[in-house]
């Protein structure tokens, strides 16, 4: 079973509207938690990362949030954009070796 | 371009042939990862280095695939007698390491495999 479960698997929206990915995770002990964007046919970019101590942090129109009591973590889109689509993966590290990949969420934004 | 690159882009084999990826990392990293991913997962981890030694490899890591970074810089990931599962995007990642300092991995672009 992967220790970090990503939810929706896959998601359309319109252009201008806002999502949430969710990410929960079963990794521990727990470093830190990063949010890439992967476009199709390329590497993952990463987003955000944050720490134990860190409930959220925005990166543009992207904003993370941890609850690494619950071992939870949400990325938020607002005003979604055309070149938002791509697949969005959550990475949990327990240490300074190791990263543990979600499956991702494929989005798709529609104009 | 400064970022971490790899070559080829693209990779089209037959079965049972032998490939081979190369990945530059960004100059001053010296921790290099190797990552399979299939269409529709995440990426899986196969390798590390740091500096030119191979500190873990993955189960995934059979006898047909071997990579090296001989001078701690460049490396080489080659998959021998390659069979149709093998076909795959193939990502490079680096970071540095240094004392307490740990930045985060820079990903390349990917080889993408396909064995027919």
């Amino acid at each position: 079973k992967n220790q970090v479960e990503q939810s929706p698997q896959s998601l359309i929206i319109l252009e201008g509207k806002n999502c949430t990915l969710q990410c929960n995770y079963t990794v521990s002990p727990f470093s830190n938690l990063r949010w890439y964007k992967q476009d199709t046919g390329r590497g993952p970019v990463s987003l955000t990362i944050m720490t134990f101590s860190e409930n959220t942090k925005s990166n543009g129109r992207y904003t993370a949030t941890l609850d690494a009591d619950t071992k939870q973590s949400s990325l938020h889109i607002t005003a979604s954009q055309l070149s938002d689509s791509a697949s969005y993966i959550c990475v949990v590290s327990p240490n300074n070796n190791d990263m543990r990949f979600g499956a991702g969420t494929r989005l798709t934004v529609k104009p | 371009d400064t970022g971490v690159s790899q070559n080829p882009r693209h990779k089209i084999t037959k079965r049972g042939q032998n490939v081979t990826f190369r990945c530059d990392p960004i100059s001053e990293h010296n921790r290099l990862y190797w990552y399979r991913q299939t269409l529709g997962q995440g990426p899986e981890f196969l390798t590390y280095f740091q500096n030119e030694a191979q500190l873990e490899k993955s189960r995934l890591l059979s006898d047909r695939f071997s990579a090296e970074r001989p001078k701690g810089s460049f490396s080489t990931l080659e998959i021998q007698r390659t069979e149709q599962g093998d076909s795959a995007m193939y990502l490079c990642a680096s970071s540095l390491r240094a004392g307490g300092l740990h930045t985060e991995a820079f990903f390349g672009q990917g080889t993408r495999l396909t064995v027919v």
